[in-house]
């Protein structure tokens, strides 16, 4: 199984709502990552995770809370966006430590619309 | 931070035509990425480079570490070749993306 899986694919949210992106990959991968994308511009980096930890969080407001419950299972906490924050929302997954000497293999993103 | 640049931003070639994309940047890197996004958001690894040539089908990547340069080269381009090519490289940190470059091929 050489696929990452993102939930949902779309997702229409009002600024005072909570709410979760997830994302999982059974390719026993130990390095995950976010990325956010705005339209015709390449994918940015937010946060990495290596072996379930945090490594790399690229100045991310808080409004944006990263979780990693399993080595499977990446997820994106959501709280009080603003409508700037409206992206696709991209999540990889790579073999060894997060380091970008490794193959990535995205998932199909999440696109996000914040109201 | 490394800066990349691609060229060029835009290309437009007819079905069959020989295409080639170029990437610089400006800092020593470990390894160089190519990634293809379709329309809709999907990225495709392509290739990962640290040194010389690798070759998968119709796709061709070199890379020059001495110049900080790399290639990718599409032979037979084909409408479904039809997507945006990103460039990206890592030393230090991960991922530092180029702007990429959309290619449409037409029938």
């Amino acid at each position: 199984d050489t696929e990452v899986t993102q939930t949902p694919k779309h997702l229409v949210m009002g600024m005072t709502n909570k709410k979760s992106l997830k994302c999982e990959q059974h390719m026993g991968h130990r390095a995950m990552y976010w990325y956010k994308q705005k339209a015709k511009k390449p994918p940015e980096l937010m946060f990495v995770y290596s072996y379930e930890k945090l490594s790399i969080n690229e100045s991310v407001p808080s409004r944006f809370s990263p979780e990693c419950p399993n080595s499977s299972l990446l997820n994106l906490h959501l709280h009080a966006l603003q409508p700037e924050d409206s992206a696709l929302y991209l999540c990889a997954s790579s073999q060894g430590l997060g380091s970008g000497e490794e193959t990535q293999y995205f998932g199909p993103g999440t696109r996000l619309l914040v109201l | 931070k490394n800066e990349v640049e691609q060229s060029p931003q835009n290309l437009t070639a007819q079905e069959g035509e020989f295409i080639t994309i170029n990437c610089s940047y400006s800092v020593g890197i470990s390894a160089l990425h190519w990634l293809q996004q379709h329309p809709g958001g999907g990225i495709v690894s392509l290739f990962m480079l640290s040194s010389g040539k690798k070759k998968h089908g119709r796709l061709i990547a070199t890379i020059n570490i001495q110049e900080k340069h790399s290639s990718l080269h599409i032979t037979a381009s084909h409408p479904r070749d039809s997507a945006v090519y990103i460039c990206a490289v890592s030393g230090n940190t991960p991922l530092v993306f180029g702007k990429g470059t959309r290619l449409s091929v037409i029938a």
